[in-house]
């Protein structure tokens, strides 16, 4: 079946400080692959994606890069802000199955 | 504006009570989906619908039952409520089916069973 996995949180940074969060997946076909952030009170918003290996989804200075060697899809941001304090879930869609898949959330706190 | 809206925003149920979530989106996606978010357990899909007048199950559709008769609504029916189905519960459309251009997600209706 398809699956995500991501890192168990919760992560608490400071201002500034550089951020990753892991994911990884299995898939029976060939994925596309979302970020998705869910800020308090809110229902979830599309970060980023990747629909093909070794592609590069970037937005609001967060990037991630499809590894299928590695079946990953990991998040970064270079400088946190307070603003970026959210759960961040890793998703993964397949061609003939209609839906997204979600890992568990990682719920991210960024003190000033 | 444009998306994705849900009601109740919250609903406090005795177990064995029935009550019925709306979903409406103005954006004319044929895909809508309902999902439950829990602790450590990241979204499930409930049930799903490919266009007006269809509907399939998800992972977790025990106990729920959808209607879709318009293309703009998507209704979730809890028949007889069971304090496992205590939630949030988010629905979401779609332009394609893989989700390429992203869920539109509704704000969520927190429901608890006591």
């Amino acid at each position: 079946g398809n699956s995500v996995t991501q890192m168990e949180g919760p992560v608490t940074l400071s201002e500034e400080a550089f951020l990753t969060i892991n994911c990884t997946y299995t898939a029976t076909g060939y994925p596309s692959l979302f970020w998705y952030v869910q800020y308090p009170g809110e229902g979830l918003q599309l970060l980023l994606k990747a629909t093909k290996a070794d592609d590069k989804g970037s937005n609001k200075g967060f990037e991630a890069t499809y590894r299928k060697e590695t079946t990953s899809f990991h998040l970064e941001k270079g400088s946190v802000q307070v603003s970026d304090s959210a759960v961040y879930f890793c998703a993964l869609s397949v061609s003939n199955d209609y839906k997204l898949s979600f890992g568990a959330g990682t719920t991210v706190t960024v003190r000033a | 504006n444009a998306g994705v809206t849900q009601t109740p925003k919250f609903r406090v149920l005795k177990t064995g009570q029935s009550m019925t979530l709306l979903c409406a989106q103005d954006m004319n996606h044929e895909y809508m989906y309902w999902y439950r978010q829990d602790p450590g357990m990241g979204l499930r899909l409930i049930h799903y619908s490919v266009g007006e007048g269809t509907t399939a199950k998800g992972e977790v559709p025990d106990g729920y039952n959808v209607s879709r008769l318009k293309k703009q609504n998507f209704l979730l029916g809890l028949e007889s409520a069971a304090p496992s189905q205590t939630s949030v519960y988010f629905c979401a459309s779609s332009y394609d089916p893989k989700g390429l251009y992203g869920y539109t997600f509704g704000s969520g209706t927190r429901l608890t069973v006591v």
